[in-house]
């Protein structure tokens, strides 16, 4: 089946520090990526969704500066946790649409950053 | 705006009980439903689309557009089923973007 590959899967840092997630399509191509963020005892809320070759598309209320993805091939999706502050601190995680005419989403493993 | 409401929070139910999750949508268009699973400390799997019509792990779901439901169903509760469901939605009409209800804690006591 789909797999989706999601690295690293823990991080711990100081803040201020810059931190790049890594999603991957291990053996489909996805040419639509999305990144969410699930806070404890929550749903998922998504972020954003990563375009490959164009710019991502950014929900409402999150900042496009502080959350950069980018999406340079169609296996591959980062986001870049600039700056990152104790408020940043998450659960996050990414999933790529699968091809075909009904496209489920396949996740990665989530990543959850902690910033002291 | 596309909306999916899992009113419950938590469902227990003894192992060999029957199980109903229920899911319920809002969505201008024709809309696309899958149920996830997330069981504990794996990540979001896909259980079901309902495109598929399939029954996976003995749960089914089906896709009534009168209603506006997608409820799942198994008919005897195992407790391997214990773990976190979403309902998700998607469509053309929202940019292919997938909307989560809140999700719902199944317990499946032995």
């Amino acid at each position: 089946g789909a797999v989706v590959s999601q690295h690293p899967s823990w991080v711990i840092c100081k803040s201020g520090t810059s931190v790049k997630i890594e999603c991957r399509s291990l053996d489909f191509q996805a040419t639509t990526m999305f990144w969410y963020r699930q806070f404890p005892k929550q749903s998922l809320m998504l972020m954003a969704t990563s375009n490959e070759g164009s710019k991502a598309t950014y929900e409402q209320g999150v900042e496009k500066d502080k959350f950069l993805i980018n999406h340079a091939s169609l296996t591959l999706s980062t986001l870049t946790v600039t700056s990152a502050h104790p408020e940043d601190s998450s659960f996050y995680i990414c999933s790529a649409r699968e091809p075909g005419p009904v496209r489920a989403q396949h996740f990665g493993d989530g990543t959850r950053l902690s910033i002291l | 705006a596309q909306r999916v409401t899992q009113p419950e929070k938590l469902l227990s139910v003894f192992k060999g009980a029957p199980v109903e999750l229920k899911c319920n949508y809002s969505y201008s268009g024709s809309p696309e439903l899958f149920w996830y699973v997330q069981y504990s400390r794996q990540r979001l799997q896909l259980l079901l689309r309902h495109i598929s019509r399939e029954s996976i792990k003995g749960f089914t779901a089906d896709l009534n557009k009168g209603e506006t439901s997608f409820h799942l169903k198994k008919p005897f509760a195992q407790e391997e089923d214990s773990a976190m469901y979403y309902c998700a939605l998607s469509g053309q009409a929202a940019g292919n973007k997938l909307t989560f209800g809140g999700g719902t804690r199944v317990l499946v006591k032995p």
